[in-house]
């Protein structure tokens, strides 16, 4: 069981190019994150998906694009690099038990350090 | 709106003293509040989390979180701190009902907690 899990872990970009990062959870869990993680200011949530197929936007989605085409996969993309996308990108799952009156524990990936120059 | 303040960047303590982290929200409701915990060029690990019912919540490691309702504060506590527990501790809150039929969770700005030996 290796929970959730992230590629790649590092990555230097030129502003302008394109990447995908890749998350998978072998948990079966219904609900998947991504987040960006800037010094000073905690966790931010880009977009998230509360079932295969389905996404939607968080606090900061503006230059990323996600899908969630498989259950335990959830790509997040970035279609033109800038300087200011630098940062820690962190996937989460979780169970997602219900609509009303979930109790949902997050379950992190290790990261995935982006700089785009 | 929902929000999660930590208002320290950084906590010092001695090693076998007792230690807190502290948190604040705000958020309409009851609230489902967490602590998380991350350690250098890791992702969040899950310490603990207060539903509903005691307020005195125990977790991982030895600590344990004391959640006040007139006070809106979940502040994180261990008796007896480790230089092992030298780390960045988020306080998360979210919603349980959902507020806009979302799943979203607010992150703190974090705390680094640094136990002297």
């Amino acid at each position: 069981n290796a929970g959730v899990t992230q590629t790649p872990k590092f990555r230097v970009l030129k502003t302008g190019q394109s990447m995908t990062l890749l998350c998978a959870q072998d948990m079966n869990h219904e609900y998947m994150y991504w987040y960006r993680q800037d010094p000073g200011m905690g966790l931010r949530l880009i977009h998230y998906s509360v079932g295969e197929g389905t996404t939607a936007k968080g606090e900061v989605p503006d230059g990323y694009n996600v899908s969630r085409l498989k259950k335990q996969n959830f790509l997040l993309g970035l279609e033109s690099a800038a300087p200011s996308q630098t940062s820690v990108y962190f996937c989460a799952s979780s169970p997602g038990l219900g609509r009303v009156l979930s109790t949902d524990t997050q379950y992190f990936g290790p990261g995935t350090r982006l700089t785009v120059l | 709106a929902q929000s999660v303040a930590q208002p320290e960047d950084q906590v010092n303590v001695a090693e076998g003293n007792p230690l807190t982290v502290k948190c604040t929200y705000s958020v309409s409701g009851n609230p489902y509040l967490f602590w998380y915990v991350q350690y250098p060029n890791r992702g969040l690990q899950f310490l603990l989390k207060y539903i509903t019912g005691d307020n005195l919540v125990k977790g991982s490691y030895g600590f344990e979180a004391e959640f006040n309702k007139s006070q809106t504060s979940f502040h994180l506590k261990k008796p007896s701190a480790l230089v092992s527990d030298s780390a960045l501790y988020f306080c998360a809150v979210r919603d349980p009902q959902g507020a806009s039929g979302t799943y979203k969770y607010i992150f703190g700005t974090g705390t680094r907690l640094k136990v002297l030996a």
